[in-house]
């Protein structure tokens, strides 16, 4: 997971709750972007940006937001959480130019 | 809607042995085809991956198997070992894009 990282690891929240999914990376990669993980499901791509001040929906935006101020950070934020929330998400960076992604560690959120 | 389909969704090898995983896609426009291994606990990594203009490509014991006209692409793991056991992840995108399609994955045990 190399120049990737994410924070919390895990967290529990209750329905309608409200938090922020850390992510933040010290390789310089312009494109960064969210997945989020479910059993059977595979990696579904909910938000990306591809620098500075922009962003872009993917397969599953709805309950999310993002913002990217800065290269290295890029924040989801769950206004209200729903139990169908529930799953691990990944941050990953690519280099523009580069297919190549690196993913963070994951984060594991529980809504009750 | 699910543009690659992966399967199985589990496979039990024993050590030594061979282990293929399938995918097949929709979108004729997608030209980058990775695959990523993911152990428990971890963000995906980056094993392998080919562009359609050759069938086949081969790093160490790992070998993806690519056939355009059938939109099919394979993983093949030669001499399987118990420290591959992990989930396989295969994906497609379109060059530039940065927006991924995963599979649903497949977990593999490779048994001693």
């Amino acid at each position: 997971n190399a120049g990737v990282t994410q924070t919390p690891k895990f967290q529990v929240l209750k329905t309608g709750q409200s938090m922020t999914l850390q992510c933040a990376q010290d390789m310089n990669h312009e494109y960064m972007s969210w997945y989020r993980q479910d059993p059977g499901m595979g990696l579904r791509l909910i938000h990306y940006s591809v620098g500075a001040g922009i962003t872009d929906q993917g397969e599953v935006p709805n309950g999310y937001n993002v913002s990217r101020s800065t290269t290295e950070d890029f924040p989801l934020r769950l206004l209200s959480a729903a139990p169908s929330q529930t799953s691990v998400y990944f941050c990953a960076i690519s280099k523009t130019g580069s297919d190549t992604q690196y993913f963070g560690p994951g984060t594991r959120l529980t809504v009750l | 809607q699910q543009q690659v389909k992966q399967s199985p969704q589990s496979l039990i090898v024993q050590k030594g042995g061979i282990s293929i995983i399938n995918c097949a896609y929709e979108n004729t426009a997608f030209d980058y085809f990775p695959w990523y291994q993911q152990f428990p606990g971890k963000g995906p990594a980056l094993l392998i991956a080919i562009r359609p203009d050759v069938s086949e490509k081969k790093e160490g014991r790992f070998t993806i198997s690519f056939n355009k006209s059938a939109k099919q692409f394979s993983l093949h793991i030669m001499d399987s070992q118990p420290g591959d056991s992990a989930t396989y992840f295969c994906a497609a995108s379109n060059k530039g894009t940065y927006k991924y399609i995963f599979g649903t994955g497949t977990r593999l045990k490779v048994l001693a």
